[in-house]
């Protein structure tokens, strides 16, 4: 079946440096990619939608200059965390979407110290 | 978009099937119902997906009356390895640009 990668796995960063994180579709392409943050014991939230070629588009609440999403090409997303702090250590996950279902990416796992 | 509701946390014991109904009372014409697993530190896992009456797969069955205001995913003979939160989402299948939007998931419990 279809496969979504993220890279890394888990990342620990400083305070105020920036983390990105990649998100491939391995076997299909993918013109919309979706990015989602998920808490300890919370569901997950969708952030952001990522369209290839043009502006990402962002959930209500998610400011979209910390979190900056570039899908440049039809198997590559990237999320970007700018200028990170310790309330932005979460869970995120990628998620893509061929013709029938969508899958999504093992997570990230991103502690800001 | 439709909203789902679901008990928060169900338990069971190993061997036993497990029922979670989930509600959408809003669902629209279009609406497709997917259900995801997840365990801890891992990204949500396909289960099964269905329209109408009943769908079955080599993991689960899925169960949906005529109104479609609610669906059932039944687990046969669950072990601990099926202990995760269990997602019911309702949204357009095949468009590929349709988000899909979490509710709050059924946390379950499966004891020795």
């Amino acid at each position: 079946g279809a496969v979504v990668s993220q890279h890394p796995s888990w990342v620990i960063c400083k305070s105020g440096t920036s983390v990105k994180i990649e998100c491939r579709s391995l076997d299909f392409q993918a013109t919309t990619m979706f990015w989602y943050r998920q808490f300890p014991k919370q569901s997950l939230m969708l952030m952001a939608t990522s369209n290839e070629g043009s502006k990402a588009t962002y959930e209500q609440g998610v400011e979209k200059d910390k979190f900056l999403i570039n899908h440049a090409s039809l198997t590559l997303s990237t999320l970007t965390v700018t200028s990170a702090h310790p309330e932005d250590s979460s869970f995120y996950i990628c998620s893509a979407r061929d013709d029938t279902e969508a899958f999504f990416g093992q997570g990230t796992r991103l502690t800001v110290v | 978009l439709a909203k789902t509701t679901q008990p928060i946390s169900m338990d069971s014991y190993e061997g036993q099937e497990v029922n979670i109904t989930c509600s959408h009372n809003n669902i629209a014409t279009n609406d497709y119902i997917t259900w995801y697993q997840q365990f801890p530190s891992q990204g949500p896992r396909f289960i099964i997906q269905g329209y109408k009456t009943k769908v079955t797969n080599e993991v689960a069955s899925l169960f949906i009356p005529a109104d479609r205001k609610s669906s059932t995913l039944s687990l046969p003979r669950v072990s601990l390895s099926d202990t995760a939160v269990y997602y019911c989402l309702v949204g357009e299948s095949l468009d590929s640009s349709y988000k899909l939007i979490f509710g709050s998931g059924t946390r379950l419990l499966v004891r020795p």
